[in-house]
This record gives structure tokens, sequence and C-alpha cells, in this order.
């Protein structure tokens, strides 16, 4: 079946230092991949994707890489704000009818200054 | 402004009583969504609907019933058999099947039974 296993947080940082936060999963085929950003409170806002293998995608200064042969999508950020503090989903979409998605557990950032 | 609302953004219920979450989107949207969120669990999917007068059991439905009476509502009833009740609940939607889209969620709706 399909899976998403996300690092557990809570991530605890300093501003301007470097983020990763990693993200595995299971699936047959080859899944579009979402990374998606709740901050408190709130609803889930998409942060990036990538459709096919070797995509790479980013915005906000965040970037993941769809990686076949790790089956990855870890979520990198050069230089984190204190706005970066929120909770990030990975997630991915079933290989089937009804463009569902499964999540992974979350991780909660925590940017400090 | 294109969007998804949910309301109420608070929700108290005592256990027992049905409630329903309102769910409502203009985006055009054919395919409407729920979800439960609970803490340190992500997402997990309680109905969804790709077109009006259908919807489908998601992973965790038991407890709950929907309705999809027009394109742009989705309205989801927590009913007094859903063992426990109290979550974050998330309406999300997506543009038509079969093309990769990516979901749009709504605001939220925190509910506490007690």
């Amino acid at each position: 079946g399909n899976s998403v296993t996300q690092m557990e947080g809570p991530v605890t940082l300093s501003e301007e230092a470097f983020l990763t936060i990693n993200c595995t999963y299971t699936a047959t085929g080859y899944p579009s991949l979402f990374w998606y950003v709740q901050y408190p409170g709130e609803g889930l806002q998409l942060l990036l994707k990538a459709t096919k293998a070797d995509d790479k995608g980013s915005n906000k200064g965040f970037e993941a890489t769809y990686r076949k042969e790790t089956t990855s999508f870890h979520l990198e950020k050069g230089s984190v704000q204190v706005s970066d503090s929120a909770v990030y989903f990975c997630a991915l979409l079933r290989n089937n009818a009804g463009n569902m998605l499964t999540f992974g557990g979350g991780t909660r950032l925590m940017v400090k200054p | 402004d294109g969007g998804i609302t949910q309301s109420p953004k608070y929700l108290f219920r005592k256990e027992g009583q049905n409630v329903t979450l309102s769910c409502e989107q203009n985006l055009n949207h054919d395919a409407m969504y729920w979800y439960r969120q609970d803490p340190g669990q992500g997402l997990r999917l309680i109905y969804y609907s790709q077109i009006v007068n259908d919807f489908q059991k998601g992973d965790i439905a038991e407890g709950y019933s929907v309705s999809r009476e027009k394109k742009e509502s989705f309205p989801l009833t927590v009913t007094s058999a859903q063992k426990n009740p109290t979550a974050f609940y998330l309406c999300a939607s997506s543009p038509r099947q079969g093309a990769r889209n990516e979901q749009y969620f709504g605001p939220g709706t925190r509910l506490t039974v007690t």
C-alpha cells in the first residue's frame, strides 16, 4: 500500500540555519509528491510539488527533489526565518481514481531568533 | 476571491449529539474531500466526492456521513456513533481527477465534544 514517513519533530533551529526535513515513501509506480505547510490554527497550503522522478520542486526558498532510487523527497532550505515556523507535511498522490493524498505525520519546525 | 470556506472555526458539542460541519468552495472544482487531523498523526481521509451526487468512503468513514447535492458544497456530519469526534477537520477540493492535481485546503474547523 501507500505510505509516507517523515522525521519526527519538533525540529528547532536558529534563524539562518540550514533546514532538512526527511521524507520517504512507499507506493506502486511513480506518484506525484507534495510538501504542504500548516501555520498555527490554519489549514494546509501547498508549498511545492514534483510529478516525476528527478523533478525539483521549489518555492519561497524551499526545495525538494524527487529521488526514485531512494524513494525520498526531502525538504531543504538554506536559511530559515522565524516566519518559517510551522508544521510541514509530506504527501503522495495515490495512483488511482480520485486524486487522493496519503500524508506523513507532519514535522513541526520551530525557528528561534 | 476564490477559495474554500469552512464554518464555524470552533465548534463545541455534547456527547451523543450529531453535528454538521460546513464546507463551501467557489473554485469550480469537481472533487472535494474531508480529512481529520489528530496531534502527531497527520491527516486521514474520511470521505471524498468526485462529482455531484456521488461520494466514497475514505480510510476512516465510520461514524461520519456526507452529502454532495451541489458542486460548491460538501457538508460533513459527525454522528454520535463516532467514538472519538474531538479533532481538527479539514476540507479540501481539487480540479477534475486524473491530472495529478494538488488539493486546496480550507482553514479547518476544530470540533470539541465533551
